[in-house]
C-alpha cells in the first residue's frame, strides 16, 4: 500500500503560538506533497503543493508567511501555523503523490484559543 | 469556479440498494478521476480511479462510469451497506502542465445507508 502519516492527530494552542505539524510517506518516496484544509461538512480546500528541496508554491489567498511549508526530504514534509489565531482552528491533511495517485494522511486536527 | 460539479450534496439509500454518485468536468486536459472515501474525522482514502481510455471500471461492489464526450463519470455502490456511509469526493487531475498531480475536488456527497 501507501501509507501517509501525520503527528499530531490534533493539538490545542494558545492564541499567538506556533504549531507544527509533520507529514510522513511511510512506505513511499513522495516528490510531491500537498497541504490541504477542511471546514466541516466541506470539501478539501488546496493550501500549496511541496517539492522536494524547493519551495511550496502556494494557492491563491494562502498567506505564506503565516503557513510555512518545508518539504526536507522525500518522506518528510512538514507544516507551520505560525501565530494562530482562532480563525485558523480547522482540519489539515496532507497527501504524498505516488505517480498519478495522491495518498492521504489521517489528518490533524487544530483548535486554537 | 468549481472545476469538478458533483452531486447530489446529500444521499440517503436503503441497506442492498445501489447508491449513485454523479460528477461533471470541463477541463478536457483531465485525465485521471479518482473517487475518495472520507469517514468524519479521517483522511480521505482512495476507493477507485479511473483513466478516460476506459468506459468503465469494477472494483467489487465499486463501479466507475466514465462518459468521455459528457465529460462526466459517476460512482456506483452496489449492495450498499450501513459501512459505506461516508463521505465521497469524486476528483479529477492532469498529467501534464504546471498543474501536475493538482487534484480537483467535487463538493462531495454525504451517504447515509439504513439498515
Amino acid at each position: 500500500g501507501a501509507v501517509v502519516s501525520q503527528h499530531p492527530s490534533r493539538v490545542i494552542c494558545k492564541s499567538g503560538t506556533s504549531v507544527k505539524i509533520e507529514c510522513r510517506s511511510l512506505d513511499f518516496q513522495a516528490t510531491t506533497m500537498f497541504w490541504y484544509r477542511q471546514f466541516p461538512k466541506q470539501s478539501l480546500m488546496l493550501m500549496a503543493t511541496s517539492n522536494e528541496g524547493s519551495k511550496a508554491t502556494y494557492e491563491q489567498g494562502v498567506e505564506k508567511d503565516k503557513f510555512l511549508i518545508n518539504h526536507a526530504s522525500l518522506t518528510l514534509s512538514t507544516l507551520t501555523v505560525t501565530s494562530a489565531h482562532p480563525e485558523d482552528s480547522s482540519f489539515y491533511i496532507c497527501s504524498g503523490r505516488r505517480g498519478e495517485t495522491q495518498y492521504f494522511g489521517p489528518g490533524t486536527r487544530l483548535l486554537v484559543l | 469556479q468549481q472545476q469538478v460539479k458533483q452531486s447530489p450534496q446529500s444521499l440517503i439509500v436503503q441497506k442492498g440498494g445501489i447508491s449513485i454518485i454523479n460528477c461533471a468536468y470541463e477541463n478536457t486536459a483531465f485525465d485521471y478521476f479518482p473517487w475518495y472515501q472520507q469517514f468524519p474525522g479521517k483522511g480521505p482514502a482512495l476507493l477507485i480511479a479511473i483513466r478516460p481510455d476506459v468506459s468503465e471500471k469494477k472494483e467489487g461492489r465499486f463501479t466507475i462510469s466514465f462518459n468521455k464526450s459528457a465529460k462526466q463519470f459517476s460512482l456506483h455502490i452496489m449492495d450498499s451497506q450501513p459501512g459505506d456511509s461516508a463521505t465521497y469526493f469524486c476528483a479529477a487531475s492532469s498529467g501534464r502542465g504546471s498543474t501536475l498531480g493538482r487534484l480537483y475536488f467535487g463538493r462531495g456527497t454525504q451517504l447515509t445507508v439504513w439498515p
